[in-house]
């Protein structure tokens, strides 16, 4: 898991509420990203942010809100609005340094819908 | 389109033997290629990476193979170890510069 951390581990919501997931680097890295995974399925991208006060979505945006205010940390909103939020999130990071671009990943948070 | 995918959703392998797992692409524009391996509950880890300016790259126990003519890539794990059980995916990068990932494979180490 490197320097990333996600909090909470497990994340239980009731319908209609929001839920915001941390994730946290020491990494140094500019680029930060949230992936979904769901069982028998890759990941799938939400949002990503190649800087600070920057960020696009991604593949998978709707229902979902970042930030990037701070190099180290990007935040992810699960709102009321995304229809079936229970799955598996992972945080990653990633630097451009060496060219390769790899990404390191966090341990993941588990949300569950009540 | 592009695309990202494994051959075997599920490998056995005797402990102590080698395993190999595929990954074919279809993005002749992917110029970066990584290997992750994933416990039950727990984030990706990073195995190996390798560019596209070469066929091979070894790591400890591990090896990764790219054939850019049929656009397939390998993971060899020589002398498999219980703590090897995982699943394994392969991810690459193209030229929108975001990776893209396979489904995986889940490998079984048999003692």
């Amino acid at each position: 898991d490197g320097g990333i951390t996600q909090s909470p581990k497990y994340l239980f919501r009731k319908e209609g509420q929001n839920v915001t997931l941390s994730c946290e680097q020491n990494l140094n890295h500019d680029a930060m990203y949230w992936y979904r995974q769901d069982p028998g399925q890759g990941l799938r991208l939400i949002y990503y942010s190649q800087i600070v006060n920057d960020f696009q979505k991604g593949d998978i945006a709707e229902g979902y809100s970042v930030s990037r205010e701070k190099k180290e940390s990007f935040p992810l909103t699960v709102t009321s609005a995304q229809k079936n939020p229970t799955a598996f999130y992972l945080c990653a990071s990633s630097t451009r340094q060496g060219g390769t671009d790899t990404q390191y990943f966090g341990p993941g948070t588990r949300l569950t819908v009540l | 389109g592009e695309s990202v995918g494994l051959h075997l959703p599920t490998l056995s392998v005797q402990e102590g033997d080698n395993s190999i797992i595929n990954c074919a692409y279809s993005n002749s524009a992917s110029d970066y290629f990584i290997w992750y391996k994933q416990e039950s509950g727990k984030g990706p880890q990073f195995i190996i990476d390798i560019r596209s300016n070469m066929d091979k790259r070894q790591g400890q126990r591990v090896t990764v193979l790219l054939n850019k003519t049929v656009k397939h890539l390998s993971l060899q794990i020589a002398a498999t170890q219980p703590g090897d059980s995982a699943v394994y995916f392969c991810a690459e990068k193209g030229g929108n510069e975001k990776l893209t990932f396979g489904t995986g494979t889940r490998l079984t180490i048999i003692p």
